[in-house]
């Protein structure tokens, strides 16, 4: 597609409840990012996927988060038990190659509010 | 560890006027990127510029200019001639050459003042 598509756009869930957070990234960018924004702060770095390589999940801030790609398509995030603490936006971004100078091109976020 | 710092929370500048967002950074590695993102209110991230390490130029995209000293450890932002539609938060980011990723600093929320 022209962006990086994210949906839903906005997710109201139950604590305890699993929610599962969807992005595309642009065709032909390798290398696909989820990063967390609480409200107010900076970007945290989630996890990475660079084309079929194994993920880097350094970042996942627990055992509850998890994510999938396929290939070099669709990443799915996927929080089980969701906690109060878990409300943030959380933004997906792709690009064409890493070490390189090349920006990220960001989503729109999901805006996730557990309650 | 790599460390981005932005220290102004919050900036005001009329509009016409130039301003500049400060940004330090710490790294051990020498081959390094440095990068400046805008967040409208929208909440997109939008790339704006890059700054290689060993770059001997400051970089410019338009009305954006990279202010880089590399001996001090700085990369900040100059946005020449601010528009209204300049009001946004913008991130400071580094990324080793070579790696994966990108760390962001806290932030400046820029005001822009008709």
């Amino acid at each position: 597609g022209a962006g990086v598509s994210q949906s839903p756009s906005n997710k109201v869930t139950e604590k305890g409840k699993d929610v599962e957070l969807r992005c595309d990234p642009i065709s032909g960018h390798t290398a696909l990012y989820w990063y967390r924004q609480r409200l107010g702060q900076g970007l945290e770095f989630l996890i990475y996927f660079q084309g079929n390589s194994a993920p880097d999940k350094s970042g996942l801030p627990s055992d509850r988060f998890s994510a999938e790609r396929t290939g070099e398509s669709v990443s799915t995030l996927t929080i089980q038990r969701t906690q109060q603490e878990d409300s943030a936006v959380y933004l997906c971004a792709s690009s064409q190659v890493t070490g390189s100078h090349y920006g990220y091109t960001f989503g729109s976020g999901t805006r996730l509010t557990v309650v | 560890a790599q460390k981005i710092t932005q220290t102004q929370p919050g900036m005001f500048v009329q509009e016409k006027e130039a301003v500049t967002l400060d940004c330090t950074y710490d790294t051990s590695d020498p081959s390094y990127g440095l990068f400046w993102y805008k967040q409208p209110s929208s909440g997109e991230m939008i790339f704006l510029i890059y700054q290689g390490s060993y770059d001997q130029q400051n970089a410019t995209e338009g009305r954006y200019s990279l202010n880089f000293q590399k001996a001090r450890k700085s990369a900040n932002l100059v946005i020449s001639a601010s528009q209204l539609g300049d009001s946004a938060m913008y991130f400071c980011a580094m990324r080793e050459v070579g790696g994966f990723k990108t760390i962001f600093g806290a932030g400046t929320r820029l005001f822009v003042k008709a």
